[in-house]
């Protein structure tokens, strides 16, 4: 069964801050990873998108890798300010495109 | 201004009452997608569409229903026939396969 895994289920950092944040899966075939913020009662924002080839990938203080071998992903938050407590989902799309595998998501909240 | 709108934010509904949920794009995207969000719980697929006047049942289609008469707008209705309704619903569009996916704002269903 196609299933995405996320690590911790919340996380509480002090502002300033770096933390990382785990996704493993098992969707198969695999043609893409992708990360979103989401903020409380808010849509998905999309962070990051990353392909079978690529190992990282940056967007400002947002690092995302990826290890198709062992099928894990992390998302790495540096410097943390507190816009960024939300939650972060990781969603895993299989080899047609078209079919999205959600994580349950990592609740993060940044504290003054 | 590009993007896909979702509405109304809040909606309650009382038992037996079916209700519509608005989602409107004018990204020119053709596939279209309803999920429905639970506490704890990934995004589920409801339903999707690929083309103007086709739809496909996703994960838990049951109690729901769609339409895709404009490729415009995909709207969603909850049925009296869904049991359990209360949840925050997002709708996504994609121009195709393996593109960007985007997410209006969400509608959050009460029952009461």
């Amino acid at each position: 069964k196609n299933q995405v895994e996320q690590s911790p289920q919340s996380l509480i950092i002090l502002e300033g801050k770096n933390c990382t944040l785990q996704c493993n899966y098992t969707v198969s075939p695999f043609s893409n990873l992708r990360w979103y913020k989401q903020d409380t009662g808010r849509g998905p924002v999309s962070l990051t998108i990353m392909t079978f080839s690529e190992n990282t990938k940056s967007n400002g203080r947002y690092t995302a890798t990826l290890d198709a071998d062992t099928k894990q992903s992390s998302l790495h938050i540096t410097a943390s300010q507190l816009s960024d407590s939300a939650s972060y989902i990781c969603v895993v799309i299989d080899n047609y495109g078209q079919n999205f595998v959600f994580g349950p998501g990592t609740r993060l909240s940044v504290l003054p | 201004d590009g993007g896909i709108t979702q509405s109304p934010k809040y909606l309650f509904r009382k038992e037996g009452q079916n209700v519509t949920l608005s989602c409107e794009q004018n990204l020119n995207h053709d596939a279209m997608y309803w999920y429905r969000q639970d506490p704890g719980q990934g995004l589920r697929l409801i339903y999707y569409s690929q083309i103007v006047n086709d739809f496909q049942k996703g994960d838990i289609a049951e109690g729901y229903s769609v339409s895709r008469e404009k490729k415009e707008s995909f709207p969603l209705t909850v049925t009296s026939a869904q049991k359990n309704p209360t949840a925050f619903y997002l709708c996504a569009s994609m121009r195709e396969r393996n593109t960007e996916a985007f997410f209006g704002q969400g509608t959050r269903l009460t029952v009461v």
